[in-house]
C-alpha cells in the first residue's frame, strides 16, 4: 500500500542552524509527493511539491529533492527563522485517483 | 478571493449528538475531502468526494456521514455512532483528484 514515514519530532532548533526533516515513502507507480506546513490552530499550506524523480521542489528557503532510488524527500533549509516553527506534514499523491497519504507530521520549534 | 471555508472554527457538542461541520469552497474545485487531525496521528482520511452525487469512505468513515449536493459544498456529520469525536477536523478540496489541495482553516469539535 501507499504510506509515509518522517521522522518523529520534536526537533529544537537555535535560530540560522540547518533543518532536514527526513521523509521516506512506499508507493505503487509514481506518486507526486509534497510538504505542507502548519502553523498554531490553522489549516495546512502547501510549502513544496515535485512531480516525478529527480525533481527539486523550492520556495521560502526550503527544498527537497524526490529521490526514487532512495525513495525519500527530505526537507531542508540551511537557515531556520523563528517564523518557521510550525508542524511539517510529508505527503504523497498515489498514481490514479486516490487521495493524499500524510505522515504524523514533525513539529520544529526554533528558538532566538 | 478565492478559498475554502469551514465553520465554526470551535465546535462542542453533547455526548449522543449528532453535529454538521460545514465545508463551503468557491474555488470551482470538483474534489473535496475531509481529514482527521489527532496529536502524533497526522491527517487519517474520512470521506471524499471526486464528483457532485457521489462519495467515498476513506480510512476512518466509521461514525460519520456526509453529502455532495453542491459542487461548492461538502457537509459532515458526527453522529453519535463516532466514539471519540474530539479532535480537530479539516476540509480540503483539489482540481482534480489528482492535483495538489488546498485547506480551510479546520473546525475543532468537542465533545463535552
Amino acid at each position: 500500500g501507499n504510506s509515509v514515514t518522517q521522522m518523529e519530532g520534536p526537533v529544537t532548533l537555535s535560530e540560522e542552524a540547518f533543518l532536514t526533516i527526513n521523509c521516506t515513502y512506499t508507493a505503487t507507480g509514481y506518486p507526486s509527493l509534497f510538504w505542507y506546513v502548519q502553523y498554531p490552530g490553522e489549516g495546512l499550506q502547501l510549502l513544496l511539491k515535485a512531480t516525478k524523480a529527480d525533481d527539486k521542489g523550492s520556495n521560502k528557503g526550503f527544498e527537497a529533492t524526490y529521490r526514487k532510488e532512495t525513495t525519500s524527500f527530505h526537507l531542508e533549509k540551511g537557515s531556520v527563522q523563528v517564523s518557521d516553527s510550525a508542524v511539517y506534514f510529508c505527503a504523497l499523491l498515489p498514481s490514479g485517483n486516490t487521495p493524499l497519504v500524510f505522515g504524523k507530521g514533525t513539529r520544529l520549534s526554533v528558538i532566538a | 478571493d478565492g478559498g475554502i471555508t469551514q465553520s465554526p472554527k470551535y465546535l462542542f457538542r453533547k455526548e449522543g449528538q449528532n453535529v454538521t461541520l460545514s465545508c463551503e469552497q468557491n474555488l470551482n474545485h470538483d474534489a473535496m475531502y475531509w481529514y482527521r487531525q489527532d496529536p502524533g496521528q497526522g491527517l487519517r482520511l474520512i470521506y471524499y468526494s471526486q464528483i457532485v452525487n457521489d462519495f467515498q469512505k476513506g480510512d476512518i468513515a466509521e461514525g460519520y456521514s456526509v453529502s455532495r449536493e453542491k459542487k461548492e459544498s461538502f457537509p459532515l456529520t458526527v453522529t453519535s455512532a463516532q466514539k471519540n469525536p474530539t479532535a480537530f477536523y479539516l476540509c480540503a478540496s483539489s482540481m482534480k483528484a489528482n492535483y495538489g489541495y488546498t485547506f480551510g482553516s479546520g473546525t475543532r469539535l468537542t465533545v463535552v
